[in-house]
């Protein structure tokens, strides 16, 4: 069974870069698409964007300059950093998995997610 | 950007009745919609795909239908373990969004 575990720090200083990463195991990274989503306390989910196994990525337009997806396929991990931080970026950020080695399709595996504050 | 929306924001239902949940979407996403089942802290799980497929380990229960722009889950007689918030998410057109959410609590 695919299991995913985001890793990071919890809390960021604002303007400064959030950097997570997300282990994948019991299964390969490679021939599947990996993604981001994140869900700020109370509120709803936002897809932040999505990479291959092969690198190609594709980020939602409203954090594009942002954001940056990153995959490392000898680690079986995948990672996102955001940068020029502030409080709205405060979230509960989850990574996941599309389903079918394809793109454009359901996220059908997601990690516990983890809680990333950004304060001054 | 294609707006999901979903309605209502709150159902109240009694262990055993039936819930209907609605999710539109701003534009055709065709059958590329997907309803999650979140509990508090918790990650989302995916519960239907491709509108009206249930995924591994929901019982019958549940069923989702529609297409284009109008879609519902439809949870046949609501048992304890089912009261969460459901999302709705297209992934017909990029950015893939997800409706705001209807949290199904006890009446």
């Amino acid at each position: 069974q695919v299991q995913l575990q985001e890793s990071g720090p919890g809390l960021v200083k604002t303007s400064e870069t959030l950097s997570l990463t997300c282990t994948v195991s019991g299964g390969s990274i490679n021939s599947y698409y990996w993604s981001w989503i994140r869900q700020p306390p109370g509120k709803g989910l936002e897809y932040i964007g999505y990479i291959s196994y092969g690198g190609s990525t594709n980020y939602n337009p409203s954090l594009q300059s942002r954001v940056t997806i990153s995959v490392d396929t000898s680690k079986n991990q995948f990672s996102l950093t955001l940068t020029s931080v502030t409080a709205a970026d405060t979230a509960v950020y989850f990574c996941a998995r599309e389903a079918w080695g394809a793109s454009y399709t359901h996220l059908d595996h997601w990690g516990q997610g983890t809680l990333v504050t950004v304060s001054s | 950007e294609v707006v999901m929306t979903q309605s209502p924001a709150t159902l109240s239902v009694s262990p055993g009745e039936r819930a209907t949940l609605s999710c539109r979407a701003s534009q055709s996403v065709s059958s590329k919609l997907a309803w999650y089942q979140q509990k508090p802290g918790q990650a989302p799980r995916l519960l239907i795909y491709g509108a009206s497929t249930r995924a591994t380990g929901f019982p019958a229960r549940f069923s989702g239908s529609g297409s284009g722009t109008e879609f519902t889950l439809t949870i046949s007689s609501l048992q304890s373990e089912d009261f969460a918030v459901y999302y709705c998410q297209q992934y017909y057109n990029w950015p893939f969004t997800f409706g705001p959410g209807t949290k199904v609590d006890m009446k």
